[in-house]
């Protein structure tokens, strides 16, 4: 089966930035994926590394180390639209298998 | 472009009965995937559909069922609903075969009473 780990809650100001760790145990791994998902919203695509290293998109980098199992998502100059749910994903064959989200809190 | 289309949104049912929930992927998409959202959790899989073919079935009880049509939308059936079936249930299209990048719907609320 598959297993994820991400904290559940992060609150930050305006303007800051925020780092989202996801460490996986998981058979038939592909990449990682994560998504973002606001109260009530579907979740929307964010990235997804397959290869180890940094991929920049934006204000938001997410980076994978397959050796490690591990992975993260880099929220940079935090706006007040960035509260929201983030999931992390693990993806095999057929399936996404989705992390517990972190609750990302932005004050003003 | 029409996104990922779900209904209905919401839907209230009693133990015992029956529920349909229906999903149109994005045009030209093949693949469509359902997955529960419970409260507070993350999304758990529950199916995947490619070209009317069935690639993948999540830990669910034989009371799921799914089906592809020709024009690759897709049915989530459940039947005997229980209490703990009440959820987001979240309908995803992607292009390809393996979900590296999986467009999801609204989703349909389910409320069992």
């Amino acid at each position: 089966g598959q297993s994820l780990e991400q904290p559940s809650e992060v609150t930050a100001v305006e303007g800051a930035i925020v780092q989202i760790n996801c460490t996986y145990q998981t058979s038939g791994f592909y990449g990682l994926s994560w998504y973002q998902q606001h109260d009530g919203g579907a979740p929307t695509f964010l990235s997804y590394n397959a290869l180890d290293g940094l991929e920049e998109t934006g204000r938001f980098s997410s980076f994978l180390s397959r050796s490690d199992s591990y992975g993260y998502l880099l929220l940079q100059e935090l706006q007040m639209k960035d509260s929201a749910s983030y999931f992390c994903a693990v993806l095999n064959d057929y399936k996404l298998s989705f992390g517990a989200g972190t609750t990302v809190t932005v004050r003003a | 472009d029409a996104g990922v289309t779900q209904s209905p949104t919401h839907l209230i049912k009693t133990r015992g009965q029956q529920v349909t929930l229906r999903c149109s992927p994005i045009s030209g998409h093949k693949s469509v995937s359902w997955y529960q959202q419970v409260l507070g959790q993350g999304p758990q899989f529950i199916f995947q559909y490619y070209e009317k073919e069935e690639r993948g079935r999540g830990n669910f009880p034989d009371r799921f069922s799914a089906r592809q049509f020709p024009n690759y939308s897709s049915e989530l059936n459940v039947n005997a609903l229980l209490l703990g079936d009440s959820a987001l249930y979240l309908c995803a299209s992607s292009l390809l075969a393996v979900d590296t990048e999986a467009f999801f719907g609204q989703g349909t609320r389910l409320t069992v009473v």
